[in-house]
Parts: C-alpha cells; sequence; structure tokens
C-alpha cells in the first residue's frame, strides 16, 4: 500500500493549490479518502473526506468553502484543490487511507507567505 | 466538535520501563453499530505518523505487542509495557465516531 502525495510548494495569501495523492497497492474506489494537515511544530488536523464513490464530501469549519476534495478512481487519485490561502494553512498535507487514517503518505508541504 | 484531552503532555521515560497515556472524550463515542471509534497513532520524528491502535484495542499489523490500548465510555489509555529508544516521538489519540474527526494534542515521549 503506497500513497504520494504531490502538488505542494510555495504560494502567496489569497492563492490557489491543488494537491495529489496517488495510490497503489489496494482497491482505491473502495475506501473513503483523507486529508489531514500538521502545521509547523504543531499536532495533527483532520482536513477533508471523502467517500468512496466521489459524493458526500466533508469539510473541517476551517477550509469549508475554500478547499474542495475530489477523487479520480480511474486514476487511483485523490485531489484537494485549495483557494484564498491564508498562512494559516501553511502545512504538510498528509493522504489517508479511510477516516480513521490507517495508512499515511509523506506529506507535502504546503507554505503562503504574503 | 468532540474535544480530545490527553495527558501527560510531555512523557519522560526510562529505558525498559512501562509509560502509559491517557486520552478523555468530551463526549461518548460509541458509534451506532456499538463500535467506538478511538485509535492511536505514533509519530516519530521526522515521519509521517503511523496509526497503532484501531478500535480502542486492536493493534495494526506490524504493531509490537507491548503497545496495548484499553478504555470505554470516555475514558481511554495507551500503554508501552516496556520503552524501546524507537517509542520516541509525539503520540496522539483521535475519535473516528464523529464529524468532524478531531484528535488529541499529542503527547511527547522521551529518554530519560
Amino acid at each position: 500500500v503506497q500513497l504520494l502525495e504531490s502538488g505542494g510548494g510555495l504560494v502567496q495569501t489569497g492563492g490557489s493549490l491543488r494537491l495529489s495523492c496517488a495510490a497503489s497497492g489496494f482497491t482505491f474506489s473502495s475506501y473513503i479518502m483523507s486529508w489531514v494537515r500538521q502545521a509547523p511544530g504543531k499536532g495533527l488536523e483532520w482536513v477533508s473526506s471523502i467517500i468512496a464513490s466521489g459524493g458526500s464530501p466533508y469539510y473541517a469549519d476551517s477550509v469549508k468553502g475554500r478547499f474542495t476534495i475530489s477523487r479520480d478512481n480511474s486514476k487511483n487519485t485523490l485531489y484537494l484543490q485549495m483557494n484564498s490561502l491564508g498562512a494559516e494553512d501553511t502545512a504538510v498535507y498528509y493522504c489517508a487511507k479511510t477516516s480513521t487514517f490507517d495508512m499515511w503518505g509523506q506529506g507535502t508541504m504546503v507554505t503562503v507567505s504574503s | 466538535d468532540v474535544v480530545m484531552t490527553q495527558s501527560p503532555l510531555s512523557l519522560p521515560v526510562t529505558l525498559g520501563q512501562p509509560a502509559s497515556i491517557s486520552c478523555r472524550s468530551s463526549q461518548s463515542l460509541v458509534y451506532s453499530d456499538g463500535n467506538i471509534y478511538l485509535n492511536w497513532f505514533q509519530q516519530r520524528p521526522g515521519l509521517s505518523p503511523r496509526r497503532l491502535i484501531y478500535k480502542v484495542s486492536n493493534r495494526d499489523s506490524g504493531v509490537p505487542d507491548r503497545f496495548s490500548g484499553s478504555g470505554s465510555g470516555t475514558d481511554f489509555t495507551l500503554k508501552i509495557s516496556r520503552v524501546e529508544a524507537e517509542d520516541v516521538g509525539v503520540y496522539y489519540c483521535m475519535q473516528g465516531t464523529h464529524w468532524p474527526r478531531t484528535f488529541g494534542q499529542g503527547t511527547k515521549v522521551e529518554i530519560k
């Protein structure tokens, strides 16, 4: 089982970024998938989850209306579209399998700076 | 939101000695299916988190049996029977019963 995130980087305040998570080693289309983030030196914060079929997304209040989770089961890939980014969104973003996070990727760093 | 409160936040331990971390939830974690979705994660320095325990007391594959989880209702405990050097890191509890998913603040385990 492997989860490989990409798409992180440096972005200006108010900007956008799209993260991707390529999954392998399991039947991606059968599982809820999630994003969890960790600000520098801080704890873990759940961001968003999406059910296997791609419907019924869940969002943390801190990102609702700004972030959009989606998935392409034909490509075994999970996405996180992040808009209106602020300094508080600076973090390592992890892709995780299921909504109880039984497997994690290596993370991708997002830095929001003015 | 369900608040998860861990204690202690820092835990210096002697190699070979036991360690215990407490986690308390602000409300019941019993799901409609009767299960309690309380999980424990380990994050070693510089690495991604790793799930150790799911549904209170079930060890994930490859997790040494010196790790055990217990609890019920709103009080849960992670125990390490004999701490080894590789156990250094931060441990988090997390509830998977309610949305939004919430984590405890983390407990930093270090060797004395």
